[in-house]
């Protein structure tokens, strides 16, 4: 079946501009979470949805980034006035149990 | 909070080598353990899991099992092949309901012909 998928795989912007990065979930899980993965660090956890509900927004660094979760599936994580050190790689996943996490591919973003 | 402390690499073995990359775990209560393993250009996948201390997770020749005496799930393999070369990944998650992962720094193993 169809895994977790996201999109764009590749955006590079402007310092200031908005972005926003997407990502579908594999059907049927309800749990879905954003991570950040910098280069030389590891993965840090941006948020969790549990269903279209953020239960957990506790790695959101700053107001200006955000993230919603429509009808159960499709997110949408969004920065305001990119900064440069906002170039990362973002992974999504999603998962049916509290275990087992499933991950997209990824959208390497870079803030010029 | 929890925490998960792995070797820095990049290791570099030559094939049919012995691997060991070690983590080591900080957590309350008793937490699920991962190795997640991303090749290159690819994404995250999960290698293996241990759900309770002493059990033993193994997938296509990778070994890890939860020590909770020394909060560790180092990963073993015993002969390491070139595709095996990808950044290797150690999480937890704490217990009860929904945790969020909490991942290392990762480990990047190059293995050479």
């Amino acid at each position: 079946g169809a895994g977790v998928s996201q999109s764009p795989s590749n955006k590079v912007t402007e310092k200031g501009k908005d972005v926003e990065l997407r990502c579908d979930p594999i059907s049927g899980h309800t749990a879905l979470y954003w991570y950040r993965q910098s280069l030389g660090q590891g993965l840090e956890f941006l948020i969790y949805f549990q269903g279209n509900s953020a239960p957990d927004k506790s790695g959101l660094p700053s107001d200006r980034f955000s993230a919603e979760r429509t009808g159960g599936s499709v997110s949408t994580l969004t920065i305001q006035r990119t900064q440069q050190e906002d170039s990362a790689v973002y992974l999504c996943a999603s998962s049916l149990t509290e275990y087992e996490q499933y991950f997209g591919p990824g959208t390497r973003l870079t803030v010029t | 909070g929890n925490s998960v402390t792995q070797m820095e690499g990049p290791v570099t073995l030559s094939e049919e080598a012995f691997l060991t990359i070690n983590c080591t775990y900080t957590a309350t209560g008793y937490p699920s353990l991962f190795w997640y393993v991303q090749y290159p250009g690819e994404g995250l996948q999960l290698l293996l899991k241990a759900t309770k201390a002493d059990d033993k997770g193994s997938n296509k020749g990778f070994e890890a099992t939860y020590r909770k005496e020394t909060t560790s799930f180092h990963l073993e393999k015993g002969s390491v092949q070139v595709s095996d070369s990808a950044v290797y990944f150690c999480a937890l998650a704490g217990s009860g309901g929904y945790q969020k992962v909490t991942f290392g720094i990762g480990t990047k193993l190059q293995v050479i012909p």
